[in-house]
């Protein structure tokens, strides 16, 4: 079975630092992972994901995340956050083993989400 | 392209009512899933679907069913509503094809069971 951890709840950054909202996850086969950003009162945005290659993955507002097999982690990052990344982050994996016909391969399984605070 | 529509927004229904929330894509997309989401438990999936047709039990299927007889639609029925379902509802939809592809969410529809 696949899952995904978040192990803060809560994290708060100021204007101008760097930021780490942090993911870890366990897969069958090779993982397929996924950050989610959403906004107060919205739905799910996709950020960026990880399928294979480099282990540093660019996304969308200058978001990044390192993919590290070893540690089966997968860290967001940003050099500088902004009080507009204020928001609810969700890491999200899929299973690339192949696990016979039907849905279940394309199933997602998300964190719980970490609330990052950016003060200005 | 609207991408992934939902309505109502807001719903509130007393228990024992029945409902349909609704959710539409216009992308083509063949796989189609709903979710709940609940404070400090993420998402949690209800129902998914790989295409027309073709429907499949999440992780928290229990006083939910739902149908697809077009590419498009998803729609999600509550058969009696209990103050339990409570909660944001998520419609998403990514391409089948490939496990690679993100999903794309709908704005959400808040129910209250009261």
């Amino acid at each position: 079975a696949q899952s995904v951890a978040q192990p803060e709840d809560q994290v708060n950054v100021a204007e101008g630092n760097p930021l780490t909202v942090k993911c870890t996850y366990s897969v069958s086969g090779n993982p397929y992972l996924f950050w989610y950003v959403q906004y107060p009162n919205r739905g799910l945005q996709f950020l960026l994901k990880y399928i294979t290659g480099d282990n540093l993955v660019k996304g969308s507002y200058g978001f990044e995340a390192e993919f590290n097999k070893s540690q089966t982690s997968f860290h967001l990052k940003k050099p500088s956050a902004l009080v507009s990344d204020s928001a609810l982050y969700f890491c999200a994996v899929r299973d690339g083993m192949y696990s016979g016909s039907g849905g279940s391969n394309y199933k997602l399984t998300f964190g719980k989400g970490t609330l990052l605070t950016v003060n200005p | 392209n609207a991408g992934v529509t939902q309505t109502p927004k807001f719903q509130v229904l007393k228990t024992g009512q029945s409902m349909t929330l609704q959710c539409a894509q216009d992308m083509n997309h063949e796989y189609m899933s709903w979710y709940r989401q609940d404070p400090g438990m993420g998402l949690r999936l209800i129902h998914y679907s790989v295409g027309a047709g073709i429907t499949d039990q999440g992780e928290v299927p229990n006083g939910y069913n739902v149908s697809r007889s077009t590419t498009e639609d998803f729609p999600l029925r509550l058969l009696s509503a209990a103050p339990s379902q409570t909660s944001v509802y998520f419609c998403a939809s990514s391409f089948g094809q490939g496990r690679s592809y993100e999903q794309y969410f709908g704005p959400g529809t808040r129910l209250t069971v009261t």
